[in-house]
């Protein structure tokens, strides 16, 4: 299985700040890479997927890049109910399509 | 509106079995692949098991194949997940899963998700 390392593990951020968060594939996935938003007690939301293509309805502070193994998610300027754990996952080899660790954004 | 509601969780002891279930709604459920991703406390998501539109095509991952079996009846738009020989790291919430189609230029994604149930494995 292809492997997906996220850093940082956790962040602090305050309001209006610009937020990267960066996701390492462990071999080439191309441009199949997705990002999830998770809050307390709900399941994962999907905010990016094909590294850059925003879902609809996600708030255009959200953008995605990277291609091959290294991706980045940017807030470019970050929100209250910004404040959740993020998730990026693979989609070149399924199943499974392979989570990484996760990024906690908490508010400094 | 999409739909998916999980049932059948509860605490099992280690060794027990437990049924899930999952009814969907707002969509035509044959022509979606299915998942099962759990999420054990403080972790991330984890995907336990997938299905093709027809349940010709399944997978599992690792840590339950051989004790877990996901099933589906299009008839009923509902995802089945039976767990045997439940450990104490199976405990999660389970969720239900509709998968994007994949497609050559964007992959695929988790589209839509149930809002859990949990599964507690405690003698």
């Amino acid at each position: 299985d292809i492997q997906m390392t996220q850093s940082p593990s956790s962040l602090s951020a305050s309001i209006g700040d610009r937020v990267t968060i960066s996701c390492r594939a462990s071999q080439s996935i191309s441009n199949y890479l997705n990002w999830y938003q998770q809050k307390p007690g709900k399941p994962p939301k999907i905010l990016i997927y094909a590294a850059s293509t925003l879902q609809s309805g996600v708030p255009s502070r959200f953008s995605g890049s990277g291609s091959g193994t290294d991706f980045t998610l940017t807030i470019s300027s970050l929100q209250a109910e910004d404040f959740a754990t993020y998730y990026c996952q693979q989609s070149s080899s399924s199943p499974p399509l392979t989570f990484g660790g996760g990024t906690k954004v908490e508010i400094k | 509106e999409v739909q998916l509601v999980e049932s059948g969780g509860g605490l099992v002891q280690p060794g027990g079995s437990l049924r899930l279930s999952c009814e969907v709604s707002g969509f035509t459920f044959s022509n979606y692949e299915m998942n099962w991703v759990r999420q054990a406390p403080g972790k991330g998501p984890e995907w336990v098991s997938y299905i093709g539109r027809s349940g010709s095509n399944i997978y599992y991952a690792a840590s339950v194949k051989g004790r877990f079996t996901i099933s589906r009846d299009n008839a009923k738009n509902s995802l089945f997940l039976q767990m045997n020989s439940l450990r104490g790291d199976d405990t999660a919430v389970y969720y239900c899963v509709r998968e994007a189609a994949w497609r050559p230029d964007s992959g695929s994604y988790y589209h839509y998700w149930g809002q859990g149930t949990l599964v507690t494995v405690s003698s």
